[in-house]
């Protein structure tokens, strides 16, 4: 089976732009959820998706926002980077119809780099 | 609020010696606990999950276990592939759909040949 893919896996951009980063989970996995690391505060929530609503939301400014299409893919896009946004960027997808259910899975991430 | 505390920040063992690592979590109610472990550069890779005081699972040299207010992620005979950072997490009871995962800062492990 698959694991969760994210692309780019790599990024440059300068103070000012947007950005959007893609998540694929894995096959049949419905919820994904959206991670923040950086050295200084680790892994930070950003936001979780399932059926394409919204969850659950993290401590993130508004420049932050996602989205989850019908197959169940992620999209999560950040407006007029700041330097402090330099992290790598994780994904994970969980089937999350029960408990027992709720083990996220991640992906390799997105190393995004502001400029 | 859900907190994590993983001790020690940086552990260095020599290859065989035998050690824990621990995650100590404040959370209302407990609905999973995680363990992952994440090498430089890559995502974190599941390892185990807790859901009741008195649960403990296996895998090749590591052993976690659980109890009301921590867990213990124990590494018999370590090698030198067992380094990597271990991250431990928590994940609260249903809450109007907050059931998000609070991470704390992980355990730098590294075995020496």
């Amino acid at each position: 089976k698959a694991g969760v893919t994210q692309t780019p896996r790599y990024l440059i951009k300068t103070r000012g732009q947007q950005v959007t980063l893609s998540c694929s989970p894995i096959s049949g996995h419905r919820s994904v959820s959206w991670y923040q690391q950086t050295p200084g505060q680790g892994l930070q929530f950003l936001f979780e998706y399932f059926s394409e609503t919204q969850r659950n939301k993290g401590n993130f400014p508004g420049r932050f926002s996602g989205r989850q299409f019908s197959n169940s893919r992620s999209e999560m896009n950040v407006s007029t980077l700041e330097l402090g946004d330099s992290a790598l960027y994780l994904c994970a997808s969980s089937f999350r119809s029960s408990p027992g259910t709720d083990t996220q899975y991640f992906g390799p991430g997105t190393r995004l780099t502001v400029l | 609020e859900d907190q994590v505390t993983q001790s020690p920040e940086a552990l260095r063992l020599q290859e065989g010696e035998s050690s824990s690592l621990n995650c100590s979590y404040t959370v209302s109610g407990l609905r999973g606990l995680f363990w992952y472990r994440q090498d430089p550069g890559k995502g974190p890779e599941f390892l185990f999950t807790l859901y009741s005081a008195g649960e403990e699972k296996e895998k090749e040299r590591l052993k976690a276990t659980l109890t009301k207010k921590e867990s213990f992620l124990h590494i018999t005979a370590p090698k030198p592939e067992d380094s990597a950072t271990y991250l431990c997490a928590v994940q609260p009871q249903p809450n109007f759909g907050n059931e998000k995962l609070t991470f704390g800062t992980g355990t730098r492990l590294t075995i020496i040949p």
